[in-house]
């Protein structure tokens, strides 16, 4: 399966800042990147899916100028969290397909904390 | 509009029972279901199926699939501690995966 590289793993920033999350494809080459987000005791709800060298494909209802999305390289795709508030405080976590995408391997995901 | 949905939402067993998990699905351009245990952070995988009526086995924990019905179960027999964890079903349509609202378990000693 796939190694999946996620940092930071846990940030605290104030309202109004920018924060960006990257994830690493380790071992394989990723034409296909999934970002979730997580409530306390909830399930993982996609945001969007990162398509390399192209623009990403975003959920009903996720805002894409909130949530920047980069995915320049078949190993890295990047989430900004923009003008973060305290609501965007959440568990991001991003997955790769895998071979053919049958299966999503995990990053070790991403707490964000917005004061 | 495609859903996943799990039952029960929440378990608490004692260490050595049975446990059945439930997850069915409303989709069109169904590819496969996933099953997933997550502890802390990531998700690790435990089943993917494809095909109606065949079981998948690992250890303990066994899972089938009813595509007529539209529904999973995942079975974990003598449950451990260790097993205590939310069990996330996905389902796979073309190319993104949609995950169900999980079934958090505890299992007591």
């Amino acid at each position: 399966g796939a190694v999946v590289s996620q940092h930071p793993s846990r940030v605290i920033c104030k309202s109004g800042t920018s924060v960006k999350i990257e994830c690493r494809s380790l071992d394989f080459q990723a034409t296909t990147m999934f970002w979730y987000r997580q409530f306390p005791k909830q399930s993982l709800m996609l945001m969007a899916t990162s398509n390399e060298g192209s623009k990403a494909t975003y959920e009903q209802g996720v805002e894409k100028d909130k949530f920047l999305i980069n995915h320049a390289s078949l190993t890295l795709s990047t989430l900004t969290v923009t003008s973060a508030h305290p609501e965007d405080s959440s568990f991001y976590i991003c997955s790769v397909g895998g071979t053919a995408n049958e299966k999503l391997f995990f990053g070790s995901g991403t707490q964000l904390s917005v004061l | 509009e495609d859903k996943v949905v799990q039952s029960p939402l929440s378990l608490v067993v004692h260490e050595g029972d049975t446990v059945t998990l439930n997850c069915s699905y409303e989709v069109t351009n169904f590819r496969s279901l996933l099953w997933y245990k997550q502890e802390k952070k990531a998700p690790t995988f435990l089943f993917m199926l494809t095909s109606s009526g065949i079981e998948k086995k690992s250890g303990r924990l066994s899972s089938i699939l009813d595509k007529k019905e539209l529904f999973s179960i995942l079975n974990i027999t003598a449950t451990q501690t260790g097993d205590s964890a939310v069990y996330l079903c996905a389902v796979r349509y073309w190319t993104q995966f949609y995950f169900g609202t999980g079934t958090s378990l505890t299992v007591i000693p």
